[in-house]
């Protein structure tokens, strides 16, 4: 089945512990991107990577990092939480920038 | 960046009433997409309309490219469409990094 895969669905965290929430596709698509969703906010890109190699910030990236070493892995990088961090937090991928976009379960990440 | 604004951001019908949702764009865009967020907060794409009129059920899509706008029809609503509607674009003008997603409607479906 052609989907793109999140994990973990829930986490619970502390200020300042790193912590890695995965991303893979199945769908060899090129295009990948992370989004965060806040009440009232909608949602906002944080990084989006267009192929191998390739990332760029979106319009949040602060306190993130992202790496596509892979085409099909898009991880996305917290090296040091905070609590303004709490957010839902969606994967997603699409053939190329602009094609129909596929997005994950969501992660919905709580920093105390 | 564009601007996307949705309307209504807030709609409650009874099931089988008809639903007309609409997206505005600050500036012209391509690849139009509308998604559903269901209660469980998944994210499905329902549409991708950079142009013209697609259907699917009793959920069609209009859009006027030309004139910045695109409109989402369900009709007969269930229960099950509940949740939030997003339409997201391109900037057609070069340099976009992706979609620009609009702030949402929210549609409640009574029984």
């Amino acid at each position: 089945e052609a989907q793109v895969t999140q994990n973990p669905r829930y986490l619970i965290t502390v200020t300042g512990k790193k912590l890695t929430v995965t991303c893979s596709q199945n769908m060899n698509h090129e295009y990948m991107s992370w989004y965060r969703q806040d009440p009232g906010l909608g949602l906002r890109q944080i990084y989006y990577s267009m192929n191998v190699e390739v990332t760029d910030k979106g319009d949040v990236p602060e306190g993130y990092k992202v790496s596509r070493k892979e085409k099909r892995n898009f991880p996305l990088i917290l090296e040091s939480p905070s609590p303004n961090q709490t957010s839902l937090y969606f994967c997603a991928s699409s053939l190329k920038i602009g094609s129909p976009l596929h997005f994950g379960n969501g992660t919905r990440l709580t920093v105390t | 960046g564009i601007q996307v604004e949705q309307s209504p951001p807030d709609l409650i019908l009874q099931e089988g009433a008809n639903s007309t949702l609409r997206c505005n764009f600050s500036d012209s865009v391509n690849n139009l997409q509308w998604f559903h967020q269901n209660p469980w907060g998944q994210l499905i794409n329902l549409f991708y309309i950079p142009s013209g009129t697609k259907q699917n059920g009793r959920l069609s899509a209009t859009t006027v490219a030309t004139e910045r706008y695109s409109l989402l029809y369900i009709s007969s609503s269930q229960t099950t469409d509940s949740g939030v509607y997003f339409c997201a674009g391109m900037y057609s003008g070069g340099g976009a990094d992706g979609l620009t997603f609009g702030k949402g409607t929210h549609l409640i479906i009574q029984p």
